[in-house]
């Protein structure tokens, strides 16, 4: 059972870079998100997907790009990384559309920028 | 704005009983959810309230207050595999989710 799967685990990259974090379900979720988790701060959403083909903004969506071509696979795009950008990223998942509520967090992706 | 808090960080003994607080303003309420989070994993679902009272599941039991904007998590028989930050967060009037910062449970033999 896979579940929900976060790629890559880590990552180092210079400032400037063009980075995408691959996030892929195999539950045929209708609703998928970003977030970031920052030391002393809560989960914050950066953008999100209630089905596929449509997309949404988040509270922190600035500097950050997504698309949902299909069902599984929801890719978040850094134009050109900045070292505010350093977080540890997760994408997560639900079985219906933003009011459900219980999501379905990968694994996380660790992202520094210098 | 939305403001949701609960204490940084907390600390208990294996076997004993500890109730972890969340206090919350929000634009409407939709749900209050808890979810733990072990270091350097991903966070997962323990419960969800959206009606005043207590939930139960098992050594886990959730309350809600929504007059009061508050609730707790109550962990019971601690072991120390709770060692782990505990997560609230509140659905508001535009079912969103908003996150507090989480309180990290220290778990001492």
């Amino acid at each position: 059972i896979a579940g929900i799967t976060q790629a890559p685990t880590s990552q180092i990259l210079a400032a400037g870079r063009r980075m995408t974090l691959r996030c892929t379900q195999d539950m045929r979720h209708n609703a998928m998100y970003w977030y970031r988790q920052d030391l002393g701060l809560g989960l914050r959403l950066i953008h999100y997907s209630n089905t596929a083909g449509t997309t949404g903004k988040g509270e922190v969506p600035d500097g950050y790009s997504v698309s949902r071509a299909n069902t599984d696979d929801f890719p978040l795009t850094l134009a050109s990384a900045v070292p505010s950008q350093t977080s540890v990223y997760f994408c997560a998942s639900s079985l219906q559309g933003a009011n459900t509520g219980e999501l379905f967090f990968g694994e996380g992706s660790r992202l520094t920028v210098l | 704005g939305q403001n949701i808090d609960q204490p940084t960080e907390m600390t208990a003994t294996e076997g004993a009983i500890v109730q972890i607080n969340c206090t919350y303003q929000t634009s409407g309420f939709n749900g209050l959810f808890w979810y733990q989070q072990h270091a350097g994993e991903a966070p997962t679902f323990l419960s969800y309230n959206v009606l005043d009272g207590l939930e139960e599941k098992g050594r886990f039991s959730s309350f809600l207050s929504r007059s009061k904007g508050y609730s707790y998590l109550l962990l019971k028989e601690l072991q120390m595999k709770d060692s782990a930050s505990y997560l609230c967060a509140v659905m508001d009037s535009n079912y969103q989710l908003n996150w507090g910062a989480g309180t990290k449970l220290i778990i001492k033999p």
